[in-house]
Protein backbone atom coordinates (compact mmCIF):
# COMPACT_ATOMS: atom_id res chain seq x y z
CA UNK A 1 0.00 0.00 0.00
CA UNK A 2 1.69 3.18 -0.89
CA UNK A 3 2.54 5.34 1.76
CA UNK A 4 3.67 8.99 3.02
CA UNK A 5 7.00 8.83 3.92
CA UNK A 6 9.13 11.87 6.04
CA UNK A 7 13.27 12.36 6.67
CA UNK A 8 14.28 12.54 8.69
CA UNK A 9 12.73 10.65 11.53
CA UNK A 10 14.86 12.78 14.14
CA UNK A 11 16.70 15.79 13.80
CA UNK A 12 18.32 18.21 16.09
CA UNK A 13 18.98 21.65 15.54
CA UNK A 14 20.78 24.17 17.36
CA UNK A 15 18.38 27.56 18.19
CA UNK A 16 18.41 30.13 15.66
CA UNK A 17 19.39 27.82 12.89
CA UNK A 18 17.65 26.93 9.98
CA UNK A 19 16.11 23.11 9.22
CA UNK A 20 13.82 21.60 6.70
CA UNK A 21 11.94 18.87 6.87
CA UNK A 22 11.05 16.73 3.75
CA UNK A 23 7.96 14.55 2.70
CA UNK A 24 7.30 12.73 0.04
CA UNK A 25 3.32 11.91 -0.24
CA UNK A 26 1.43 9.60 -1.92
CA UNK A 27 1.99 9.95 -5.96
CA UNK A 28 -1.95 10.48 -7.33
CA UNK A 29 -2.51 12.72 -3.92
CA UNK A 30 -3.67 16.29 -5.09
CA UNK A 31 -3.48 17.94 -1.14
CA UNK A 32 -1.03 18.18 1.08
CA UNK A 33 -0.48 19.37 4.75
CA UNK A 34 1.78 20.07 7.26
CA UNK A 35 0.94 19.65 11.02
CA UNK A 36 2.71 19.64 14.46
CA UNK A 37 2.23 17.81 17.80
CA UNK A 38 3.58 19.39 20.73
CA UNK A 39 4.59 16.80 23.69
CA UNK A 40 1.40 16.26 25.30
CA UNK A 41 -0.76 18.67 23.31
CA UNK A 42 -3.06 18.01 20.38
CA UNK A 43 -2.11 17.44 16.82
CA UNK A 44 -2.44 20.64 15.32
CA UNK A 45 -2.89 21.84 11.95
CA UNK A 46 -0.12 24.21 10.26
CA UNK A 47 -1.21 24.35 6.22
CA UNK A 48 -2.12 22.69 3.60
CA UNK A 49 -0.99 23.52 -0.11
CA UNK A 50 -2.87 22.64 -3.33
CA UNK A 51 -2.33 23.86 -6.90
CA UNK A 52 1.21 24.27 -5.79
CA UNK A 53 -0.16 27.27 -3.91
CA UNK A 54 -0.59 27.69 0.32
CA UNK A 55 -4.70 26.95 0.61
CA UNK A 56 -4.95 27.60 4.29
CA UNK A 57 -2.57 28.58 6.79
CA UNK A 58 -3.12 28.53 10.54
CA UNK A 59 -1.53 30.78 13.45
CA UNK A 60 1.00 29.40 13.82
CA UNK A 61 2.55 29.35 10.49
CA UNK A 62 4.06 33.18 10.19
CA UNK A 63 6.63 34.00 8.40
CA UNK A 64 9.32 31.90 9.88
CA UNK A 65 8.14 28.97 8.01
CA UNK A 66 7.88 28.29 3.87
CA UNK A 67 6.41 25.05 2.42
CA UNK A 68 7.82 24.15 -1.42
CA UNK A 69 6.88 21.31 -3.83
CA UNK A 70 10.37 21.71 -5.89
CA UNK A 71 9.61 19.06 -8.03
CA UNK A 72 6.65 16.41 -8.22
CA UNK A 73 7.30 14.19 -5.51
CA UNK A 74 9.04 16.47 -2.72
CA UNK A 75 7.08 18.03 -0.26
CA UNK A 76 9.28 20.10 2.32
CA UNK A 77 8.85 22.44 5.15
CA UNK A 78 11.29 25.06 6.12
CA UNK A 79 11.92 26.88 9.69
CA UNK A 80 14.06 29.77 9.42
CA UNK A 81 15.52 30.46 12.99
CA UNK A 82 14.05 27.79 14.80
CA UNK A 83 13.07 28.63 18.12
CA UNK A 84 12.83 26.41 21.50
CA UNK A 85 9.26 26.17 21.00
CA UNK A 86 9.01 24.59 17.71
CA UNK A 87 10.17 21.19 19.34
CA UNK A 88 7.42 18.68 18.27
CA UNK A 89 7.23 16.29 15.84
CA UNK A 90 5.73 17.32 12.39
CA UNK A 91 3.54 15.12 10.55
CA UNK A 92 2.99 15.64 6.55
CA UNK A 93 0.04 14.39 5.07
CA UNK A 94 -1.63 14.11 1.67
CA UNK A 95 -5.19 13.13 0.28
CA UNK A 96 -6.47 12.72 -3.61
CA UNK A 97 -9.06 15.02 -3.04
CA UNK A 98 -12.46 16.33 -1.30
CA UNK A 99 -14.15 13.93 0.69
CA UNK A 100 -10.85 11.66 1.14
CA UNK A 101 -9.39 10.69 3.83
CA UNK A 102 -5.41 12.69 4.70
CA UNK A 103 -2.65 9.74 4.95
CA UNK A 104 0.17 10.55 7.55
CA UNK A 105 3.80 9.80 7.58
CA UNK A 106 5.45 8.89 10.56
CA UNK A 107 6.83 12.16 11.41
CA UNK A 108 10.04 14.31 11.99
CA UNK A 109 10.81 14.75 15.66
CA UNK A 110 12.07 18.10 15.91
CA UNK A 111 14.49 18.95 18.72
CA UNK A 112 15.66 22.20 18.95
CA UNK A 113 18.90 22.77 21.44
CA UNK B 1 -8.99 25.27 20.56
CA UNK B 2 -11.81 23.05 21.92
CA UNK B 3 -13.49 22.60 19.12
CA UNK B 4 -12.97 18.91 19.27
CA UNK B 5 -13.05 16.99 22.44
CA UNK B 6 -12.44 13.70 23.13
CA UNK B 7 -13.19 13.53 27.58
CA UNK B 8 -12.32 10.05 27.92
CA UNK B 9 -8.06 10.14 28.00
CA UNK B 10 -8.45 6.26 28.66
CA UNK B 11 -10.02 3.26 27.79
CA UNK B 12 -9.75 -0.42 29.24
CA UNK B 13 -11.39 -3.28 27.40
CA UNK B 14 -12.01 -6.62 27.94
CA UNK B 15 -10.96 -8.55 24.41
CA UNK B 16 -13.95 -9.84 22.66
CA UNK B 17 -16.21 -7.02 23.66
CA UNK B 18 -17.20 -3.91 22.53
CA UNK B 19 -15.26 -0.71 22.53
CA UNK B 20 -17.04 2.42 22.42
CA UNK B 21 -14.71 6.02 21.97
CA UNK B 22 -16.45 9.08 22.38
CA UNK B 23 -16.01 12.92 20.36
CA UNK B 24 -17.86 15.35 20.50
CA UNK B 25 -17.71 18.85 18.81
CA UNK B 26 -18.93 22.36 18.83
CA UNK B 27 -18.24 24.24 15.03
CA UNK B 28 -21.51 23.20 13.40
CA UNK B 29 -19.95 24.12 9.90
CA UNK B 30 -17.98 20.72 10.56
CA UNK B 31 -19.37 18.16 7.79
CA UNK B 32 -16.52 15.77 7.35
CA UNK B 33 -15.48 13.36 10.49
CA UNK B 34 -12.74 11.32 10.74
CA UNK B 35 -11.04 8.56 13.10
CA UNK B 36 -7.57 7.64 12.90
CA UNK B 37 -5.30 5.62 15.79
CA UNK B 38 -1.64 6.05 16.65
CA UNK B 39 0.51 3.55 17.89
CA UNK B 40 3.97 4.89 19.43
CA UNK B 41 6.13 6.42 16.65
CA UNK B 42 4.70 6.04 13.92
CA UNK B 43 1.51 8.54 12.47
CA UNK B 44 -1.97 8.73 12.82
CA UNK B 45 -3.50 6.01 10.45
CA UNK B 46 -6.74 6.44 8.66
CA UNK B 47 -9.69 4.24 10.03
CA UNK B 48 -13.15 5.41 8.91
CA UNK B 49 -14.83 8.41 7.85
CA UNK B 50 -18.62 9.85 7.60
CA UNK B 51 -19.69 12.64 6.12
CA UNK B 52 -22.59 14.58 7.58
CA UNK B 53 -25.20 13.66 5.36
CA UNK B 54 -25.30 10.22 6.87
CA UNK B 55 -25.32 9.30 10.56
CA UNK B 56 -23.71 5.57 10.35
CA UNK B 57 -20.66 4.13 8.36
CA UNK B 58 -19.93 0.74 9.02
CA UNK B 59 -15.70 -1.03 7.71
CA UNK B 60 -15.60 -4.76 9.02
CA UNK B 61 -15.42 -4.62 12.70
CA UNK B 62 -15.19 -0.34 13.40
CA UNK B 63 -18.30 1.54 12.89
CA UNK B 64 -18.87 5.62 13.40
CA UNK B 65 -21.95 7.14 14.41
CA UNK B 66 -23.41 10.87 13.61
CA UNK B 67 -25.29 12.77 15.66
CA UNK B 68 -25.64 15.79 14.27
CA UNK B 69 -28.20 17.56 16.81
CA UNK B 70 -26.06 16.92 20.09
CA UNK B 71 -22.45 17.50 17.53
CA UNK B 72 -21.71 14.22 18.46
CA UNK B 73 -20.04 10.57 17.06
CA UNK B 74 -18.84 7.60 18.18
CA UNK B 75 -16.32 4.94 17.21
CA UNK B 76 -17.42 1.43 17.77
CA UNK B 77 -15.19 -1.32 17.21
CA UNK B 78 -16.74 -5.00 17.85
CA UNK B 79 -15.21 -7.20 18.56
CA UNK B 80 -12.01 -6.00 20.00
CA UNK B 81 -8.73 -7.13 19.86
CA UNK B 82 -5.37 -6.97 21.35
CA UNK B 83 -4.17 -5.63 18.68
CA UNK B 84 -6.51 -2.60 18.80
CA UNK B 85 -4.83 -1.15 21.67
CA UNK B 86 -3.46 2.27 20.86
CA UNK B 87 -4.18 5.96 20.52
CA UNK B 88 -7.41 7.08 18.80
CA UNK B 89 -8.15 10.47 17.80
CA UNK B 90 -11.75 12.17 16.34
CA UNK B 91 -10.73 14.63 13.63
CA UNK B 92 -13.03 16.95 12.18
CA UNK B 93 -13.06 19.16 8.36
CA UNK B 94 -15.59 21.35 6.80
CA UNK B 95 -15.50 19.83 2.90
CA UNK B 96 -15.07 23.13 1.07
CA UNK B 97 -11.91 24.92 1.26
CA UNK B 98 -8.75 23.57 2.67
CA UNK B 99 -10.16 20.91 4.57
CA UNK B 100 -7.80 21.18 7.39
CA UNK B 101 -8.99 18.30 10.15
CA UNK B 102 -9.06 19.56 13.70
CA UNK B 103 -8.10 16.93 16.03
CA UNK B 104 -9.02 15.84 19.65
CA UNK B 105 -7.09 14.74 22.50
CA UNK B 106 -7.28 11.57 21.74
CA UNK B 107 -8.40 8.39 23.78
CA UNK B 108 -5.83 5.68 24.96
CA UNK B 109 -7.47 2.41 24.22
CA UNK B 110 -6.04 -0.43 26.15
CA UNK B 111 -7.83 -3.87 25.37
CA UNK B 112 -6.71 -6.80 28.41
CA UNK B 113 -7.00 -10.38 27.59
Amino acid sequence: EPEVTQTPSHQVTQMGQEVILRCVPISNHLYFYWYRQILGQKVEFLVSFYNNEISEKSEIFDDQFSVERPDGSNFTLKIRSTKLEDSAMYFCASSPGQLQPQHFGDGTRLSIL
Amino acid sequence: DQQVKQNSPSLSVQEGRISILNCDYTNSMFDYFLWYKKYPAEGPTFLISISSIKDKNEDGRFTVFLNKSAKHLSLHIVPSQPGDSAVYFCAASIIQGAQKLVFGQGTRLTINP
